[in-house]
């Protein structure tokens, strides 16, 4: 149980292009949804945190409007991120937390590597 | 403020061998403590929790003890295989929402 998908695994864009990342929980349901974004050799750093049906809460330092956050349901979140830069190339990844008891352990996807040429 | 610490790596070891892994961890009130392992071009997976002082968490062989006297929750295993070979983090939360991980341990096992 818990598991947490991600797609693509792996994309390359151009720059100036938009990117779409999908997460979804595939067998329960997760009220709250979180991104991060991992550099090579480095821990992950907290984008921000969505909750199904309202806005996302963004990290300091993350651009809201570069790094678009939608939850539309208890089993998908998606991260768009527009106007992609070569800076922008990461590996993102996303996590889940159930509605059930335990709330505190967040059950991670398999990462998505973007690379923006 | 909260913030996770552990050891640098990376760590080599032989198959068989004994394996630590240091954590330490500051932290407002109680927070629950997580180590997670990254196999290469994967996510983050739950390797073990605990949630409360003295409680030792165990999967697959690896085990850590929440010590509150010295803000510990070190990773042991008594004999790694080369299919331990990832990167092991240590993690904490408070709320469920923020968590803190530390840098991450690269282990490498060889036969």
């Amino acid at each position: 149980g818990a598991v947490v998908s991600q797609h693509p695994s792996r994309v390359i864009c151009k720059s100036g292009t938009s990117v779409k990342i999908e997460c979804r929980s595939l067998d329960f349901q997760a009220t709250t949804m979180f991104w991060y974004r991992q550099f090579p050799k480095q821990s992950l750093m907290l984008m921000a945190t969505s909750n199904e049906g309202s806005k996302a809460t963004y990290e300091q330092g993350v651009e809201k409007d570069k790094f678009l956050i939608n939850h539309a349901s208890l089993t998908l979140s998606t991260l768009t991120v527009t106007s992609a830069h070569p800076e922008d190339s990461s590996f993102y990844i996303c996590s889940a937390r159930g509605a059930g008891g335990d709330q505190e352990t967040q059950y991670f996807g398999p990462g998505t590597r973007l690379l923006v040429l | 403020g909260n913030s996770v610490t552990q050891m640098e790596g990376p760590v080599t070891l032989s198959e068989e061998a004994f394996l630590t892994i240091n954590c330490t961890y500051t932290a407002t009130g109680y927070p629950s403590l997580f180590w997670y392992v990254q196999y290469p071009g994967e996510g983050l997976q739950l390797l073990l929790k605990a949630t409360k002082a003295d409680d030792k968490g165990s999967n697959k062989g690896f085990e850590a003890t929440y010590r509150k006297e010295t803000t510990s929750f070190h990773l042991e295993k008594g004999s790694v295989q080369v299919s331990d070979s990832a990167v092991y983090f240590c993690a904490l939360t408070n709320t469920g929402n923020q968590f803190y991980f530390g840098t991450g341990t690269s282990l490498t096992v060889i036969p």
